[in-house]
């Protein structure tokens, strides 16, 4: 158990719709990466939060969005999905604040499997 | 551009083949490499960080090594529990700060 908790576990949906999917990052954690893994590929980087602000962000599409909230957990906002969209999620959580000489390993969810039909 | 590529993409080996994976990057600067291992269904488990060429670190039957173009996960001796998708990742600053994957090495243990 990595300490990260992600929901919900599995969510199926029809296209057009908006979905929410949540992360609580391991106690004492500051940074939230988000990461999308489709099918037989690798995980994409998509957005990285740092103790409510925004460090980094990846091939994030404009229909996502995503916030740390001050108790530090955060969502992902995935809206007017797409077939394309069905993925596994995951979130993972770092004491460190993320670039030069302050990244380190990550811990991550055990995921969201979103299912878009 | 900054690129993480793995090889094989699958390797199936017998109980006790011992065998290397491969990680190559181009990253201007690394600033460490780490080495993730995931299950099925399963979020990655970090295994090992590497920061230098030269460095080697070890944990039970995996031996991971870095040089200035590549690193290898070395397996002795494996298990069927040793089977597993092998990811590296290295961290990126460039315009952004942010940490890339690679697409990963399909391990396959028969027993």
């Amino acid at each position: 158990d990595s300490g990260v908790t992600q929901t919900p576990k599995h969510l199926i949906t029809a296209t057009g719709q908006r979905v929410t999917l949540r992360c609580s990052p391991r106690s004492g954690d500051l940074s939230v990466y988000w990461y999308q893994q489709s099918l037989d590929q690798g995980l994409q980087f998509l957005i990285q939060y740092y103790n409510g602000e925004e460090r980094a962000k990846g091939n994030i599409l404009e229909r996502f969005s995503a916030q740390q909230f001050p108790d530090l957990h955060s969502e992902l906002n995935l809206s007017s999905l797409e077939l394309g969209d069905s993925a596994l999620y995951f979130c993972a959580s770092s004491p460190l604040r993320g670039g030069d000489g302050d990244t380190g390993e990550l811990f991550f969810g055990e995921g969201s499997r979103l299912t878009v039909l | 551009e900054d690129q993480v590529t793995q090889s094989p993409e699958a390797l199936r080996l017998q109980e006790g083949e011992s065998s290397s994976l491969n990680c190559s990057y181009t990253v201007s600067g690394l600033r460490g490499l780490f080495w993730y291992r995931q299950d099925p269904g399963k979020g990655p488990e970090f295994l090992f960080t590497l920061y230098s060429a030269g460095e080697e670190k070890e944990k039970e039957r995996l031996k991971a090594t870095l040089t200035k173009k590549e690193s290898f996960l070395h397996i002795t001796a494996p298990k069927p529990e040793d089977s597993a998708t092998y990811l590296c990742a290295v961290p990126v600053y460039s315009s952004a700060s942010k940490i890339i994957f690679g697409s990963g090495t399909r391990l396959s243990i028969r027993p």
